[in-house]
């Protein structure tokens, strides 16, 4: 079946440095990813939308500075975390979303956990 | 008010037992209705998708009353393999994609 990958799937940083998470679609061309976020005992929370070839979409109260988002291919998406500090550790998962046996399917990676020290 | 509201529990039951969650969202507009199952530290996967007419799958039976603005799932003969966490999940907009998680509720099936 369809998967979507995310690398790292983990990463521990320090203050002040920036990360990258990757996620790639790997069966299927994903018209649009979403990149999510989950706190500790908390729910996902929507960051942004992203489509392929355009600037992302960004949820209210999520800064597009910090948080850089890049949908070069239909396969790939990035998440660039900018001057990362520890109340950015969190659990960030994406989910692309393709058109599969003619219906809109949408698939989550694995995620990728962050710790910033 | 928060677009789609769980009780988090934790529900603790025997195997066996038959346990029932329910989930309220707020966007009377919302057409895509989706339980998902989420493991500890682990992606959520979907379970299934909710309809007015009802549907189960096995043990798993869920239903929609788009008047209460209310969604259900009901497990039935619980196993312990279904300890999780079960989130309601709406989609925002129609075909947009945007899902909207609730809080989930923590299962917990003991011997």
């Amino acid at each position: 079946g369809a998967v979507v990958s995310q690398h790292p799937s983990w990463v521990i940083c320090k203050s002040g440095t920036s990360v990258k998470i990757e996620c790639r679609s790997l069966d299927f061309q994903a018209t649009t990813m979403f990149w999510y976020r989950q706190f500790p005992k908390q729910s996902l929370m929507l960051m942004a939308t992203s489509n392929e070839g355009s600037k992302a979409t960004y949820e209210q109260g999520v800064e597009k500075d910090k948080f850089l988002i890049n949908h070069a291919s239909l396969t790939l998406s990035t998440l660039t975390v900018t001057s990362a500090h520890p109340e950015d550790s969190s659990f960030y998962i994406c989910s692309a979303r393709g058109r599969l046996a003619g219906a809109d399917t949408q698939y989550f990676g694995p995620g990728t956990r962050l710790t910033v020290l | 008010r928060k677009e789609v509201e769980q009780d988090p529990g934790p529900f603790n039951v025997p195997e066996g037992a038959t346990v029932a969650f329910n989930c309220t969202y707020s966007n009377s507009a919302s057409q895509s209705f989706f339980w998902y199952r989420q493991d500890c530290r682990k992606e959520p996967k979907l379970l299934m998708s909710v309809y007015s007419s009802g549907n189960e799958d096995g043990r798993f039976t869920a239903q929609l009353n788009r008047a209460s603005q209310y969604i259900s799932l009901l497990i039935r003969d619980s196993k312990l393999s279904d300890s999780a966490t079960y989130l309601c999940v709406v989609e925002g907009s129609s075909n947009t994609g945007k899902l909207i998680f609730g809080q989930g509720t923590t299962l917990q099936v003991k011997p």
